[in-house]
């Protein structure tokens, strides 16, 4: 079974300018999770997808970052203007469905972001 | 919510040697509880977990951990540390009613020869 895909596996920026990473799922996974892992700590959930719509975005800086997952398989996390603060590595990971009971979720190897 | 604390930021054990990563939790039901482990540019690999039933959880690469709800710990423990298994830990405790995970901030671990 294929794992958690994501792209690029690492990119460089200066500040104010955009970026976007790619992930794509195990197949079958409903529920798709953006993290941000800084440096020295541990991730910390962004966005939390269930098929197309959002459960949770409340740790997602709007003003700056945006998800998506318009078909409700692959997902696109961007960052405009980019700060300094945003370099981290970006996880993604899915799981089959939260609703009933607890479902393990699946880790991508992330994106490594470095913002000059 | 929920939430983790790892006490410990860096240890370091020697090949051979037995190891202890803390790991307290904090959460108002039974939680679900996990280990992972991240290499250095690798993703979060999970090592065990701890839904229901028995407390004492085997897990891959000769890990184990053992949920105790009196002291809201789920501490982990190889009996012989490898050079390989030097890398960051990562305790998290999941919520029974939303799937939402909180981690810690992590254990590293250096394995001296």
């Amino acid at each position: 079974e294929a794992g958690v895909a994501q792209s690029p596996r690492y990119k460089i920026i200066e500040k104010r300018q955009s970026v976007a990473f790619w992930c794509n799922p195990i197949s079958g996974h409903a529920t798709l999770y953006w993290y941000q892992q800084i440096l020295g700590q541990g991730p910390k959930l962004l966005i939390q997808f269930q098929n197309n719509g959002v459960v949770d975005d409340s740790q997602l800086p709007k003003d700056r970052f945006s998800a998506e997952r318009l078909k409700g398989v692959d997902s696109t996390l961007k960052i405009q203007p980019a700060k300094l603060e945003d370099s981290a590595v970006y996880l993604c990971a899915s799981s089959l469905s939260p609703s009933g009971r607890y479902n393990e979720q699946f880790f991508g190897p992330g994106t490594r972001l470095t913002v000059l | 919510a929920q939430s983790v604390t790892q006490p410990d930021i860096h240890i370091t054990v020697s090949e051979g040697a037995s190891l202890e990563l803390r790991c307290n939790y904090s959460y108002g039901a039974t939680p679900y509880l996990f280990w992972y482990v991240q290499s250095p540019g690798q993703g979060l690999q999970l090592l065990l977990k701890y839904f229901s039933g028995d407390t004492l959880v085997q897990g891959i690469k000769g890990f184990e951990a053992e949920f105790k709800r009196s002291q809201s710990s789920f501490n982990l423990r190889k009996p012989s540390v490898h050079w390989s298994d030097a890398a960051e830990y990562f305790c998290a405790v999941g919520a029974t009613n939303n799937n939402d995970m909180r981690f810690g901030a992590g254990t590293r671990l250096t394995v001296k020869p």
